[in-house]
């Protein structure tokens, strides 16, 4: 079956740390998303991509990065510029003006 | 840009009872309208969608949402709920242009049902 694969499941970042979070689709998807969730906020857009080698910020795209080397792809730095990356990641990836599909995201925490 | 509200962030309903969620959106220009759920562990699923047509919409599990265009709302309803709705619910708002579908989601509501 096709769909969204995140991992980790859960990740933990020491202070001043890096760390990707991989994302990956085999449902053919052009466009793709990340989103932060957090209690009582929803989700909030960090970076799209509609196509490969292209990318555009969305409303909270400071601390972090992202790359599109690969259709499938779409992984996301969030870098010690972030400075509360305690959150849920979920990604998502969609095709023209279907609705979009979500992974089971990633539960990120600061050791 | 747009946003999205919903303004109940905590409903409990007992079993049977109905259900409705409130979700009022701003934007300008003509948009797509989705209601995602949350199940407790799960990843985010469709529930439906609005692109055009009829404003009254059906989606899985018995649920229900209606466009007013005039009041910009997509509220959610169900007759009759069961245990097994209590989820996080989420609106969410696209403009019906460009090539890239950005959500806009509101901030949730967890519906708890009680047996």
């Amino acid at each position: 079956d096709g769909g969204i694969t995140q991992s980790p499941k859960y990740l933990f970042r020491k202070e001043g740390q890096n760390v990707t979070l991989s994302c990956e689709q085999n449902l053919n998807h052009d466009a793709m998303y990340w989103y932060r969730q957090d209690p009582g906020q929803g989700l909030r857009l960090i970076y799209y991509s509609q196509i490969v080698n292209d990318f555009q910020k969305g409303d909270i795209a400071e601390g972090y990065s992202v790359s599109r080397e690969k259709k499938e792809s779409f992984p996301l730095t969030v870098t010690s510029a972030q400075k509360n990356p305690t959150a849920f990641y979920l990604c998502a990836s969609s095709i023209g003006v279907k609705p979009q599909h979500f992974g089971d995201g990633t539960r990120l925490s600061i050791l | 840009a747009q946003s999205v509200s919903q303004h109940n962030h905590h409903v409990i309903l007992s079993e049977a009872a109905s259900l409705e969620l409130g979700c009022n959106y701003s934007y300008g220009g003509t948009v797509n309208l989705f209601w995602y759920v949350q199940y407790p562990g799960q990843h985010l699923q469709l529930l439906l969608k609005y692109f055009s047509g009829d404003p009254l919409v059906k989606g899985i599990k018995g649920f229900e949402a209606e466009f007013i265009k005039s009041k910009f709302s997509f509220n959610l309803r169900k007759p009759s709920v069961q245990w097994s709705d209590t989820a996080e619910y989420f609106c969410a708002v696209t403009p019906n242009s460009g090539s890239a579908r950005q959500l806009t989601f509101g901030s949730g509501t967890q519906l708890t049902v009680l047996p």
